[in-house]
């Protein structure tokens, strides 16, 4: 069976400094990673996924198979960056995500 | 926002009644799915459709049941054998397929009294 963890629970930093968002999973395919986000009174949402390699909103995350991580980081944090970050795995085949614990992340001033 | 609607907002039964939180998607999409959100645990699969009048139990199904009998619509009935039943409840849906992002709808707080 598949499993993510987040080690992190809850994550603060000040503004401008560079941020990373651990993830950890276990699976002994070639699994898909997700980092889904939820701001405050909105909806959770896609943020990235590891086969896109694109960076949003200057996040980026890179799956490292050798260490199964897909860690979440961003170089400078902005305030707005405050929220809930879930880091999920799915399957080669199958349409169904596990999700990790989630980590708070808040940006102070 | 917009194409996944859960109704209502907040939700509250007494202890032993069985209660029906309603997903509902315009997205056209195939496939649909219930997760418990609970502190610190993240986000836990109930139950998943991937098609209609079909759905497969997800990691906690016990004391949850459902129905697809439409695509557009994925009732979750919290049944009065969940022993923990209070929680925020999300429905999300997506298509089946490489272009398979999940669409999560606003989420229901069920709240047992």
């Amino acid at each position: 069976a598949q499993r993510v963890t987040q080690p992190e629970k809850l994550l603060s930093v000040f503004k401008g400094a560079p941020v990373e968002l651990k993830c950890n999973y276990s699976y002994s395919g070639s699994p898909e990673l997700f980092w889904y986000v939820q701001y405050s009174r909105q909806r959770l949402q896609l943020l990235l996924r590891h086969i896109s390699r694109e960076s949003i909103k200057g996040f980026t995350a890179d799956l490292n198979k050798g260490e199964t991580s897909f860690h979440l980081k961003k170089p400078f944090a902005q305030e707005e960056d405050s929220a809930m970050y879930y880091c999920a795995l799915r399957r080669t085949s199958g349409s169904r995500l596990t999700f990790g614990e989630g980590t708070q992340l808040t940006v102070n001033p | 926002d917009g194409g996944i609607t859960q109704s209502p907002k907040y939700l509250f039964r007494k202890e032993g009644q069985n209660v029906t939180l309603s997903c509902e998607q315009n997205l056209n999409h195939d496939a649909m799915y219930w997760y418990r959100q609970d502190p610190g645990q993240g986000l836990r699969l109930i139950y998943y459709s991937q098609i209609v009048n079909d759905f497969q139990k997800g990691d906690i199904a016990e004391g949850y049941s459902v129905s697809r009998e439409k695509k557009e619509s994925f009732p979750l009935t919290v049944t009065s054998a969940q022993k923990n039943p209070t929680a925020f409840y999300l429905c999300a849906s997506s298509s089946v397929g490489i272009a398979d992002t999940q669409y999560f709808g606003p989420g229901t707080r069920l709240t047992v009294l």
